[in-house]
């Protein structure tokens, strides 16, 4: 079965950039029919989508507006994995990150979850 | 605040039915499909419904949903304790161009 395997730095210091990756296995992250996404939820903002990365022949980025100066998702075929890179993080970037699959039978929705990282940031 | 309106919590008895709305707008929730999902604490969030009324695989038909406009509902009958989470709803927003989701509503089974 799929399965998304997370992993990076729990905390972040202010103005650095927070940098978490994520494994698949049982997928491909160049698969033509699957998007692969980066979710955050905390207390004060819920859950938000920061972007996705899928491949149509080529590479594919979409970012929430809100974070397009600042956020980087990239991939790696040869680990097959993806990246979520969010530079100059605040306080306010403090929440739960997650990593999901967005799969070809149901388009706009999450059915594979990472296992979710808790990160803060703080000096 | 989160585009997506749902109220904070309902409750209800064990066997009995609860509905969870999900309010959005023409820009999303009037023109996407809607997914649910099904939220225990310290743990990532769990799909329930895709393409507004679908259930994945496992998921019991105790869980049904609907869109009507630029609204779209859960339905959970048959409650159990075990039922007990938060709810969230979600969707493309074309005006925003990200997928958005609901507040969550806390579900208590009395």
């Amino acid at each position: 079965q799929v399965q998304l395997q997370q992993s990076g730095p729990g905390l972040v210091k202010p103005s650095q950039t927070l940098s978490l990756t994520c494994a698949i296995s049982g997928d491909s992250v160049s698969s033509n029919t699957a998007a692969w996404s980066w979710i955050r939820q905390s207390p004060s903002r819920g859950l938000e989508w920061l972007g996705r990365t899928y491949y149509r022949s080529k590479w594919f980025n979409d970012y929430a507006v809100s974070l397009r100066s600042r956020v980087t998702i990239n991939q790696d075929t040869s680990k097959n994995q993806f990246s979520l890179h969010l530079n100059s993080v605040t306080p306010e970037d403090t929440a739960v990150y997650y990593c999901a699959r967005d799969p070809p039978w149901a388009l706009g929705s999450f059915d594979i979850w990472g296992q979710g990282t808790t990160v803060t940031v703080s000096s | 605040q989160s585009v997506l309106t749902q109220p904070p919590s309902v409750s209800a008895a064990p066997g009995q039915k609860v509905t969870i709305s999900c309010s959005g707008s023409s820009s999303d929730i009037g023109n996407y499909y809607v997914s649910w999902y099904q939220q225990f604490p310290g743990t990532a969030p769990k799909l329930l419904i895709y393409l507004t009324n679908k259930r994945p695989s496992g998921i019991p038909d105790r869980f049904s949903a609907s869109k009507s406009g630029t609204s779209a509902t859960l339905d959970i009958t048959g409650l159990q304790t075990g039922d007990e989470a938060d709810y969230y709803c979600g969707t493309w927003d074309s005006s925003l161009s990200v997928q958005v989701f609901g507040g969550g509503t806390k579900l208590t089974v009395l």
